[in-house]
């Protein structure tokens, strides 16, 4: 079994100031993390993903996450918001079981900024 | 261009009258898989293929049917629609249903069931 928590669902932040979006999961399995932005009457895209190589990895518009393994977390973080990262953020854990793929989805943080 | 396609992007119909959402990609994907989100709950896994003739049932797949005949769509089927199935879905495919690829999502479909 696998599950994944992000822990605000909403944050909000300054333009200009860091970003963390925490997300915790818990696998059977060693999984893979990936992150996707959701803007706004927008379909998912991928912002990053760790798949058991680099622990910490970079993704795309400036935003990086840390795998630790140790503390089951994999926290999305951005040195300085934009007004255009306000979106929804999504926390994905994945794995294989029985030969299926079986993609976890966390419920989403809403990332405000303000100007 | 590579993308997924959806079919309609907004839907309004009643209890009981079966619809087709329909979804395309482009890119030789073996995987395809549907999605609803709804508010809090983020997305939830309704069906999904590892490659055509192979589907397999998600997290919520009841009152849904799919098939796919071909590598390139993953059409959603809803036989008797009720409101509680009122949601956005999302179409998305990946290179191979393995965890080293990420998913590409189309543009979502946005149903209300009256």
């Amino acid at each position: 079994a696998q599950s994944v928590t992000q822990l605000d669902s909403h944050v909000s932040v300054s333009e200009g100031t860091p970003v963390l979006l925490r997300c915790n999961y818990s696998s059977s399995y060693s999984p893979s993390l990936f992150w996707y932005v959701q803007h706004p009457n927008k379909g998912l895209q991928l912002l990053l993903k760790y798949t058991s190589a680099a622990t910490l990895v970079k993704g795309i518009n400036g935003f990086e996450a840390e795998f630790k393994k140790s503390e089951t977390s994999f926290h999305l973080t951005k040195p300085s918001a934009h007004m255009s990262d306000a979106a929804e953020y999504f926390c994905v854990v994945s794995s294989t079981s029985g030969g299926s793929y079986i993609p976890t989805f966390g419920r989403g943080t809403s990332l405000i900024v303000h100007p | 261009e590579a993308q997924v396609t959806q079919n309609p992007r907004y839907l309004i119909t009643v209890t009981g009258k079966k619809l087709t959402v329909t979804c395309s990609q482009n890119m030789n994907h073996e995987y395809m898989s549907w999605y609803r989100q709804d508010p809090g709950l983020g997305l939830r896994q309704i069906y999904y293929s590892m490659n055509v003739e192979v589907t397999d049932k998600g997290d919520v797949p009841e009152g849904y049917k799919v098939s796919r005949k071909e590598k390139r769509n993953f059409p959603l089927i809803l036989e008797s629609p009720s409101p509680n199935q009122t949601s956005l879905y999302f179409c998305a495919s990946s290179y191979r249903g393995t965890i080293t690829y990420e998913q590409y999502f189309g543009p979502g479909t946005r149903l209300t069931v009256t």
